[in-house]
């Protein structure tokens, strides 16, 4: 079972910031929160992800909120590249274990 | 240096056939995972493998097998394959745990 929540669809103007929502209230003190994004039928591609602090890299800002029970990730200046499905998504990691559990993501629409 | 390369792109089945999805990595990972992809749906994961001569099921794994024998590659077996098994596969891998997955560009699957 997906162990995350995301609203089913946003829209996003270009060039403004777009703030994609996570639920993961019932992520355990070991499992890391990841965002892939997939754009049209690729494979999905890496974004950002985070355990505990708040991460920021080239692409993205993660935000996880104290208790960790929800992040959001923001894109800062949306392009209409941006345009694809995101995918919250906890990383079950331990010994012999390495799993990625996905749900159904959010699809962004980037609009002009 | 290529990544992940899923081999074939493309694959037409009819119904009790078996085959085998390929699925190698140059970056030297010991992660890898096979994942299934349905219209509209997240990802579900199917086997992965924490190291060579290591694999373990995920949350769909009827009707699949997979082995490891060396780093390099991770093959997906179809024993006998069935409608349901219609899909698009995407096969990943990481260096180690808790850093991110890399996805090869994905097999669709129709079998008739």
């Amino acid at each position: 079972d997906a162990k995350t929540t995301q609203p089913t669809s946003m829209d996003c103007a270009e060039g403004r910031a777009a703030n994609l929502p996570c639920n993961h209230s019932t992520i355990s003190g070991n499992e890391y929160v990841y965002w892939y994004r997939q754009i049209h039928s690729q494979g999905p591609q890496y974004i950002i992800h985070g355990l505990k602090n708040n991460e920021t890299n080239e692409m993205a800002s993660l935000i996880i909120t104290e208790d960790r029970k929800s992040s959001t990730l923001i894109l800062p200046h949306a392009t209409l590249r941006d345009t694809a499905v995101y995918y919250c998504i906890v990383r079950v990691s331990e010994y012999n274990t390495d799993k990625l559990i996905f749900g159904t993501g959010t699809r962004l629409q980037v609009f002009p | 240096n290529a990544g992940v390369t899923q081999t074939p792109k493309f694959q037409v089945l009819k119904t009790g056939q078996s085959m085998t999805l390929q699925c190698a990595q140059d970056m030297n990972h010991e992660y890898m995972s096979w994942y299934r992809q349905d219209p509209g749906m997240g990802l579900r994961l199917i086997h992965y493998s924490v190291g060579a001569g290591i694999t373990d099921q995920g949350e769909v794994p009827n009707g699949y097998n997979v082995s490891r024998s060396t780093t390099e590659d991770f093959p997906l077996r179809l024993l006998s394959a069935a409608p349901s098994q219609t899909s698009v596969y995407f096969c990943a891998s990481s260096y180690s745990r808790g850093l991110p997955q890399h996805f090869g560009d994905g097999t669709r699957l129709s079998i008739l």
